[in-house]
């Protein structure tokens, strides 16, 4: 089956501790898209990819990382810098900006503070 | 299962009744809409999008309606089923025509009595 797939499903970060998040997709998606997902808030996003070897930074980029080596493959580094990293991280693809396709998403990661 | 949502607003209906979520938006000039639902602890799951050239737009049981005036949105879903229990949240394009930079409302849960 296609889609996104997002591990682990849970994750603790100690205090200054850097976490990886991955999210692999095998659609065939250009464009790769990484939120933020807080209780009783709208998504909001991190980062975005158009093509592989390219990002942007979203409207909450600070404490944040990515890297975009693989077309299906848009990891999301949680820095030590992030000083409230807990929420529940969503990873998105569509085929890309002028596809007019919708987003999908994969089914998250959870990372909590130990 | 974990919590999308604290504190949203939410819609209670019976088992059969249609229900009507909706959806204020910000940008007069954003001419992308989409609707989405989420299970507790899942991703959002596509449901139906819009654009602005078009006031209705049906899928199965859902239909979406688009009142570019009052800049309103909403989502209808027909004979509501256990199933359809889940938040539901809209979003815009913040950019004419493209569908990378989207803009999320905070979501309404729907809650089905059986």
């Amino acid at each position: 089956d296609g889609g996104i797939t997002q591990s682990p499903k849970y994750l603790f970060r100690k205090e200054g501790q850097n976490v990886t998040l991955s999210c692999e997709q095998n659609l065939n998606h250009d464009a790769m898209y990484w939120y933020r997902q807080d209780p009783g808030q709208g998504l909001r996003l991190i980062y975005y990819s158009q093509i592989v070897n390219d990002f942007q930074k979203g409207d909450i980029a600070e404490g944040y990382s990515v890297s975009r080596e693989k077309k299906e493959s848009f990891p999301l580094t949680v820095t030590s810098a992030q000083k409230n990293p807990t929420a529940f991280y969503l990873c998105a693809s569509n085929p890309g900006q002028d596809s007019n396709q919708p987003q999908h998403f994969g089914d998250g990661t959870r990372l909590s503070i130990l | 299962g974990e919590s999308v949502g604290l504190h949203l607003p939410t819609l209670s209906v019976q088992e059969g009744d249609n229900s009507i979520i909706n959806c204020a938006y910000s940008n007069s000039a954003s001419d992308y809409f989409i609707w989405y639902k989420q299970e507790s602890g899942k991703g959002p799951q596509f449901i139906i999008d819009i654009r602005s050239n078009m006031d209705k737009r049906q899928g199965q049981r859902v239909t979406v309606l688009l009142n570019k005036t009052v800049k309103h949105l909403s989502l209808q879903i027909a004979a509501t089923q256990p199933g359809d229990s889940a938040v539901y949240f809209c979003a815009e394009s913040s950019e004419s025509g493209a569908t990378n930079k989207l803009i999320f409302g905070t979501g309404t849960l729907l809650a089905v009595q059986p």
